[in-house]
């Protein structure tokens, strides 16, 4: 089955840059672009971007362009979301997900990984 | 463009329907509007696509309808297990997500 697992929780100092995985599997890895989208405390789902795995060409929300970083590796069907310059402010709960382009042109997010916790303190 | 979800909370008794809105700031096309459940500490949930039809395992309960800028999440004969936070969703214009309504059983 459709799976993205994505690694762990990070607790990084402001000023660092955090480096989240999300590994895929149980489809083909360049079919389908994976986007990027966080939570933080209290607030509801924020879109930050995406990569396409096949030739690893992105797409940034305009909030995050200039600190975000969407890669891809497609030996391991992994995509990476690095984000610099942390502050308080991007202490939220990071997802990854699988956009899937069907008939009519809809368009969806299925599946989602799990999360991943990040927090930004001094 | 902006997704804009009402009521931010809404309360019922198991069995009871529920009827959340999302009104967008101009028009969607109907290919465009998904929903999500999100349950505290799990991954969002697709429910909805193309405005209206249910994902792969979801159940009838759950009706999506809608057009232009007004769309609507019917939840029927609501469970226990429908206890979480319903996002909808559109594509029309880059990506952007309502700010949620919470949905609380009894």
């Amino acid at each position: 089955q459709v799976q993205l697992v994505q690694s762990g929780p990070e607790l990084k100092r402001p000023g660092a840059s955090v480096k989240i995985s999300c590994k895929t599997s149980g489809y083909t890895f360049s079919s389908y672009f994976i986007h990027w989208l966080r939570q933080a405390p209290g607030q509801g789902l924020e879109w930050m971007g995406m990569v396409n795995p096949s030739g690893g060409g992105t797409s940034y929300a305009l909030n995050f362009q200039g600190r975000v970083t969407m890669t891809r590796d497609k030996a391991a069907t992994t995509v990476y979301m690095e984000l610099a310059s942390l502050r308080s402010e991007d202490t939220a709960v990071y997802f990854c997900s699988r956009e899937v382009y069907g008939v009519g042109g809809s368009r969806r997010f299925d599946p989602w990984g799990q999360g991943t916790r990040v927090k930004v303190s001094s | 463009l902006v997704l804009t979800q009402s009521p931010a909370t809404l309360s019922f008794f198991p069995g009871e329907r529920a009827t959340l809105s999302c009104r967008a700031s101009q028009d969607i096309s109907s290919p465009s509007l998904a929903w999500y459940q999100h349950r505290p500490g799990q991954a969002p949930k697709l429910l909805i696509y193309y405005t209206s039809t249910r994902a792969t395992g979801i159940p009838d309960r759950f009706t999506g309808t809608g057009s232009g800028t007004d769309f609507t999440l019917i939840i029927d004969r609501l469970e226990p297990d429908d206890s979480a936070v319903y996002y909808c969703q559109q594509f029309q214009n880059s990506v952007t997500f309502g700010g949620g309504t919470r949905v609380e059983i009894k």
